[in-house]
């Protein structure tokens, strides 16, 4: 149990348009669900954090208008990254936990591999 | 705020070797501690976890104790294998966020 899928997997976009990644629970309702980024080699870098119903919660220095983060329902959360430029190329990785007690274990998703032309 | 130091890799070994990455964390109140590996080109899989002092997460033959008076969560493993190479990553969660260390680059040779 407590999978989560990413689509798509890889996208590549030319620079100036915009590019939607979803983010789903296949088998349990996610409270909360986290976007980070991931440059190589590098660690996870935490983008926001989005409840389901209710505007995300952007880390410093992320831009809002930029990201856009949609989380319509327990199991969906979605990332657009609007007017997409070669510096937004990277690995985006998205995570849920459940429940809203116990450890916070968050659940990986598997990636979405961006790259910008 | 929280972090995470984790060991710099790369490391590298040989086959059945005893690995050990060390995780030391700073954190306000009891945090829980956690693991992941991630394999190329894939995402985070929780490897294991500990949730209060004392503690010792297992799985796979990997191994670690939550030490409150060190502050640390040392990941260790007594014979690795080829199939282990992977980054690993110490991270920490409390009050409902989560902090992740560097990670570290761990490469097993035949």
């Amino acid at each position: 149990g407590a999978v989560v899928s990413q689509h798509p997997s890889w996208v590549i976009c030319k620079s100036g348009t915009s590019v939607k990644i979803e983010c789903r629970s296949l088998d349990f309702q996610a409270t909360t669900m986290f976007w980070y980024r991931q440059f190589p080699k590098q660690s996870l870098m935490l983008m926001a954090t989005s409840n389901e119903g209710s505007k995300a919660t952007y880390e410093q220095g992320v831009e809002k208008d930029k990201f856009l983060i949609n989380h319509a329902s327990l199991t969906l959360s979605t990332l657009t990254v609007t007017s997409a430029h070669p510096e937004d190329s990277s690995f985006y990785i998205c995570s849920a936990t459940r429940g809203k007690q116990g450890p916070a274990e968050q659940y990986f998703g598997p990636g979405t591999r961006l790259t910008v032309t | 705020g929280d972090s995470v130091t984790q060991m710099e890799g790369p490391v590298t070994l040989s086959e059945e070797a005893f690995l050990t990455i060390n995780c030391t964390y700073t954190a306000t109140g009891y945090p829980s501690l956690f693991w992941y590996v991630q394999y190329p080109g894939e995402g985070l899989q929780l490897l294991l976890k500990a949730t209060k002092a004392d503690d010792k997460g297992s799985n796979k033959g990997f191994e670690a104790t939550y030490r409150k008076e060190t502050t640390s969560f040392h990941l260790e493993k007594g014979s690795v294998q080829v199939s282990d190479s992977a980054v690993y990553f110490c991270a920490l969660s409390s009050a409902g966020k989560s902090t992740f260390g560097d990670g570290t680059t761990l490469t097993v040779k035949p």
